[in-house]
């Protein structure tokens, strides 16, 4: 199985803040990383596929980046209804497989 | 925009099947891939497994001695069982969908459905 090691598990930013979480995968997925957002009781919810593409909804404030090993997911201007924990999930072999997940809490 | 609903008991002894079911409403189940995943309380994220709706399954191998997913076509109905169940499979379930070719995207989610395995 690729494992998918997220980092921060948590962090504490300010509204406006630029917030980077990043996203390493145990070997070469090329692109095939997807990056979801979860609040608290409800379902995930997509914000990039295939690494760098922001789905459709998803303000442009989001932004994912990389190839191969090291992605990273970017808030350019943090909001109040960004915080959430935030996981990745690579789609490059079955089993799909999900990082541990970056909780962006308040400071 | 299509919707995802899962249902099914939210008790389950111990040694017994889990079974849910996920009913797709406001689209075809036709031309995606569409899965189950599960989060223990307080946990990541766990890909099950899914099914293409012809019926062409891929499980993870975690799970693949006791797990089946089947899909309805005509009822655009999918649905896990997971068999000889023990407290660590506690967890909320989710049904998504699948889209964007290779990349597997879950961009449609069910509100997730919590069963608690306990005798």
């Amino acid at each position: 199985d690729i494992q998918m090691t997220q980092s921060p598990s948590s962090l504490s930013a300010s509204v406006g803040d630029r917030v980077t979480i990043t996203c390493r995968a145990s070997q070469n997925i090329a692109n095939y990383l997807n990056w979801y957002q979860q609040k608290p009781g409800k379902a995930p919810n997509l914000l990039i596929f295939a690494a760098s593409t922001l789905q459709s909804g998803v303000p442009s404030r989001f932004s994912g980046s990389g190839s191969g090993t090291d992605f990273t997911l970017t808030i350019s201007s943090l909001q109040p209804e960004d915080f959430a924990t935030y996981h990745c999930q690579q789609s490059y072999s079955i089993p799909l497989t999900f990082g541990g997940g970056t909780k962006v809490e308040i400071k | 925009q299509v919707q995802l609903q899962e249902s099914g008991p939210g008790l389950v002894k111990p040694s017994e099947t889990l079974s849910l079911t996920c009913t797709v409403s406001g689209g075809p189940i036709s031309s995606y891939h569409w899965s189950w995943i599960r989060q223990p309380p307080g946990k990541g994220l766990e890909w099950i497994g899914y099914i293409y709706y012809s019926g062409n399954t891929k499980y993870n191998p975690s799970f693949e001695s006791r797990v089946t997913i089947s899909v309805d076509t005509s009822k655009n109905q999918f649905s896990l069982k997971l068999s000889s169940v023990t407290a660590a499979d506690t967890a909320v379930y989710y049904c998504a969908r699948n889209n964007y070719g290779g990349n597997s995207a879950g961009d449609n989610w069910g509100q997730g459905t919590l069963v608690t395995v306990s005798s």
